[in-house]
């Protein structure tokens, strides 16, 4: 398998603009993760999905935050409109099972909004 | 405070040498302990997995528990430079899908 696959892998854009991040799951896992890594705050989980089913999103920021799973095998997170501290690490992650067992992350989608 | 601490290094030690990462975390009912590994650049990986207090070694890699004192730790023995990393404790409690992890300890190993 190719592992939890995410895009854009580096994103620049200018405050104010629309920010899409994409995530493929491992096949078969039915949870997905979106995390935000800072170097102040460290890895903090945003929002995350149960069979493509939203079930705790107390993580997100602020309502300018919103993240999709439209299927099984992907997952949008989307920030609108976007601002400098919003800079950081975003990273999806999957597992077949609850949290107690291994989640598999991908590399990351590095955002910098200047 | 945060429920989760971990001291954020940097932790620079010669190759050969005994590591030791901590973690203290606040929240009794934590019964799932686990640390990840990341890779600079990378997203993070699980290292070691562990349930109940105690030790579990995994080759060169000890995880220990001392759920009274709210304190785990890793041990790198024969530390490598390919084990310069950043560490990150992760727990859970029962019944839950949310891992809550510390910030991390950056580790440098030279030769």
């Amino acid at each position: 398998d190719a592992g939890v696959i995410q895009s854009p892998r580096h994103e620049v854009t200018e405050m104010g603009q629309e920010v899409t991040l994409r995530c493929k799951p491992i096949s078969g896992h039915d949870y997905l993760f979106w995390y935000r890594q800072t170097m102040m705050r460290g890895l903090e989980l945003l929002i995350y999905f149960n069979n493509n089913v939203p079930i705790d999103d107390s993580g997100m920021p602020e309502d300018r935050f919103s993240a999709k799973m439209p299927n099984a095998s992907f997952s949008t997170l989307k920030i609108q409109p976007s601002e400098p501290r919003d800079s950081a690490v975003y990273f999806c992650a999957s597992t077949p099972d609850r949290a107690g067992n291994t989640i598999y992350f991908g590399e990351g989608s590095w955002l910098t909004v200047v | 405070q945060k429920e989760v601490e971990q001291d954020p290094g940097p932790l620079s030690v010669p190759e050969g040498a005994i590591v030791s990462l901590n973690c203290t975390y606040s929240n009794s009912a934590f019964q799932y302990f686990m640390w990840y590994r990341q890779y600079s650049r990378k997203g993070p990986e699980l290292l070691m997995y562990t349930y109940s207090s105690g030790n579990k070694e995994d080759g060169r890699f000890t995880a220990q528990v001392d759920k009274s004192s709210k304190y785990i730790s890793l041990f790198i023995r024969d530390s490598q430079p390919s084990d310069s990393a950043t560490y990150l404790c992760a727990m859970t409690r029962p019944n839950t899908d949310k891992l809550i992890f510390g910030t991390g300890t950056r580790l440098q190993v030279f030769p």
